[in-house]
């Protein structure tokens, strides 16, 4: 059964910082990685799709990479903002229709 | 660009009573998903739908649980009895393609969260 697990479980840094998320999945046979982000008590909003052959994606501040035969990928956000301040999830699909979260990061980026 | 529509946002419901939360896929995806997020835990799935069948659900998924494409556009939950245990923020996803392919990824809706009272 696939677990993934991110750490760290919150992350407090100043503006301007650049950070690293990192997520981990015990059965590397997927077929895609996708990050979320996670409003207080709203939707998850994608952020990035990394295929299974990928080793990265990238989108403006955002970069996400993939590391399938260690289990694991991470996402860098570059020039942090207040505005970034959310919850990151991570999700593996990996056998038939479904998705596997991780716990998320809860981020807040300080003015 | 495209999005998955959820009624209603919130929801209040007294234990034991039925409810129908209710879902629009993006137009041209194949597959809809419901999922649901309990207060503090993980995001975890409940099933998936394709071609007017469920095609996958977890063991959560259980005779309280349906879901129902009624017409083109609209994609349902129902729980018939509700308990305590049902309160989460519940989702409703779509994907072009699924099954064994990694090419595409899922479109969240913005949820509705279920208060069982």
């Amino acid at each position: 059964k696939q677990e993934v697990t991110q750490i760290p479980a919150a992350l407090s840094v100043p503006e301007g910082e650049n950070l690293v998320l990192n997520c981990s999945f015990t059965d590397s046979a997927i077929y895609n990685l996708q990050w979320f982000r996670q409003d207080p008590g709203k939707g998850l909003t994608s952020l990035l799709l990394i295929q299974s052959s990928q080793r990265e994606q990238t989108s403006g501040r955002l970069n996400a990479s993939l590391d399938k035969s260690s289990g694991r990928s991470t996402l860098y956000i570059a020039a942090s903002q207040p505005g970034d301040s959310a919850t990151y999830l991570c999700a593996v699909k990996s056998g038939g229709n479904m998705l596997t979260f991780g716990g998320g990061t809860r981020l807040m980026v300080k003015p | 660009e495209p999005e998955v529509t959820q009624t209603p946002s919130h929801q209040v419901t007294q234990m034991g009573q039925e409810v129908i939360l209710r879902c629009v896929p993006i137009s041209n995806h194949l597959y809809f998903y419901w999922y649901r997020q309990i207060l503090g835990q993980k995001v975890e799935f409940l099933v998936s739908f394709y071609n007017n069948e469920i095609s996958e659900k977890s063991e959560i998924f259980d005779d309280q649980f349906s879901v129902e494409r009624p017409d083109g556009s609209n994609f349902t939950l129902k729980i018939r009895s509700t308990k305590l245990e049902d309160s989460a923020m519940y989702f409703c996803a779509s994907s072009v393609l699924g099954g064994q392919e990694g090419l595409y990824g899922y479109t969240f809706g913005s949820g509705t969260r279920l208060t069982v009272v």
